[in-house]
């Protein structure tokens, strides 16, 4: 599988500069906002989530913030290396069940 | 655990065929998701199954897709007739009832091409 051909927003960064990649959700309800990592031939794999009553997580040279006035959320990666070259998703979990609705994706390119 | 596994990686149909992809979620997720991402509209969520129930198929797009769960361990997606417009990556995902608090699992998909 692939996130083949996507007419994605592209964003291009130099290796070892920071990444920020950026997502408007819709639902002031959402309880967790989640990013996924797709590599070329791979499904989406889980990077970090936020629960709504948070502003920022930190992870291992990822950080999510989450501006629920603005209904904003980014996901910000240091130092970033080829391996991070890959489309993101933001996903929110819009109701009480066990659903995410994904937002469209963004490419991110590395340049060595 | 393997993760969630599906099959074939890869499928070439011609138009009219019938067309079964699989999955095996991870056990002990009692949900499952199929999707389908496709250029012009992303990541689609077609049905999801709470142990093995349907729950909700009001993204299949019409009577020619259909979506089984017979066992915890076993789900199959079947397109019958195909036809080109169904070319896309289908992917499986699971979750345990915790919720999509710890997100999804999702397998490496299923490309199907129908010519």
């Amino acid at each position: 599988g692939e996130s083949v051909g996507l007419h994605l927003p592209t964003l291009s960064v130099q290796e070892g500069d920071n990444s920020i990649i950026n997502c408007a959700y819709s639902n002031s309800a959402s309880d967790y906002f989640i990013w996924y990592k797709q590599e070329s031939g791979k499904g989406p794999q889980f990077i970090i989530d936020i629960r709504s009553n948070m502003d920022k997580r930190q992870g291992q040279r990822v950080t999510v913030l989450l501006n629920k006035t603005v209904k904003h959320l980014s996901l910000q990666i240091a130092a970033t290396q080829p391996g991070d070259s890959a489309v993101y998703f933001c996903a929110e979990n819009n109701n009480a069940g066990n659903m995410l609705t994904f937002g469209g994706g963004t490419r991110l390119m590395v340049k060595p | 655990d393997a993760g969630v596994i599906q099959s074939p990686r890869h499928e070439v149909t011609e138009m009219g065929q019938e067309v079964t992809l699989r999955c095996k979620p991870i056990s002990g997720h009692d949900y499952l998701f199929w999707y389908r991402q496709t250029m012009m509209r992303g990541l689609e969520l077609l049905i999801y199954f709470n142990n093995n129930v349907p729950i909700d198929d009001s993204g299949m797009p019409e009577d020619r897709f259909s979506a089984k769960m017979p066992n915890a361990s076993f789900s199959t997606l079947k397109i019958q007739p195909s036809e080109p417009r169904d070319s896309a990556v289908y992917f499986c995902a699971s979750s345990s009832s915790g919720g999509s608090r710890y997100g999804y699992t999702f397998g490496s998909g299923t490309r199907l091409t129908v010519v």
